[in-house]
């Protein structure tokens, strides 16, 4: 079945530093793939998405790239604030997975300090 | 303002006590979802629904139920036979299923915690 693994956290870093975390994915047709953020107590809001290899997600100076030769979907920022503070989750959808619904990783916890 | 409404935000519920939480979207969207959220950990489905008076079971669907009478709601009932129902609930749509790359959105998420 479907899975996606994400490094496990949580990640600490200061201000201004850079961010990677690393997603793969295991499917088994052509997934979409997907990162979402949860703040402290709140819902998961959507940070980007990309529908076929090669694609380029970006929003808010996230950016993570479709690598289907090494089924990865690594997030990354350049400039880390105290705001961007959260869990992040990977995420994958398949159609040809039975109930073509979203598969999510286990999370990611980034702190950044002041 | 479009979105997904979840009610109630705090719950508390004494053991053998079935509740429910509601969940309502006015984005007009087909397929609705609701996932569990352990503390510190990823989501799970419980139950996901693609279109009205149809509904599958998720990955954990033992000890809950759910109905989908109306496009625009999709309840979800705790029950009694639910072991260890204290978490985080996220209810979720998307305009159809996920899988051509639709986004699912999220609610703000219900507390549910046995006492």
């Amino acid at each position: 079945g479907d899975s996606v693994t994400q490094m496990e956290g949580p990640v600490t870093l200061s201000e201004e530093a850079f961010l990677t975390i690393n997603c793969t994915y295991t499917a088994t047709g052509y997934p979409s793939l997907f990162w979402y953020v949860q703040y402290p107590g709140e819902g998961l809001q959507l940070l980007l998405k990309a529908t076929k290899a090669d694609d380029k997600g970006s929003n808010k100076g996230f950016e993570a790239t479709y690598r289907k030769e090494t089924t990865s979907f690594h997030l990354e920022k350049g400039s880390v604030q105290v705001s961007d503070s959260a869990v992040y989750f990977c995420a994958l959808s398949d159609l040809e997975a039975a109930g073509n619904k979203l598969t999510f990783g286990g999370g990611t916890r980034v702190l950044v300090k002041p | 303002d479009g979105g997904i409404t979840q009610s109630p935000k705090y719950l508390f519920r004494k053991e053998g006590q079935n509740v429910t939480l509601s969940c309502e979207q006015n984005l007009n969207h087909d397929a609705m979802y609701w996932y569990r959220q352990d503390p510190g950990q990823g989501l799970r489905l419980i139950y996901y629904s693609q279109i009205v008076n149809d509904f599958q079971k998720g990955d954990i669907a033992e000890g809950y139920s759910v109905s989908r009478e109306k496009k625009e709601s999709f309840p979800l009932t705790v029950t009694s036979a639910q072991k260890n129902p204290t978490a985080f609930y996220l209810c979720a749509s998307s305009p159809r299923g996920t899988g051509s790359g639709n986004t699912i959105y999220f609610g703000e998420g219900s507390w549910l915690t046995v006492v």
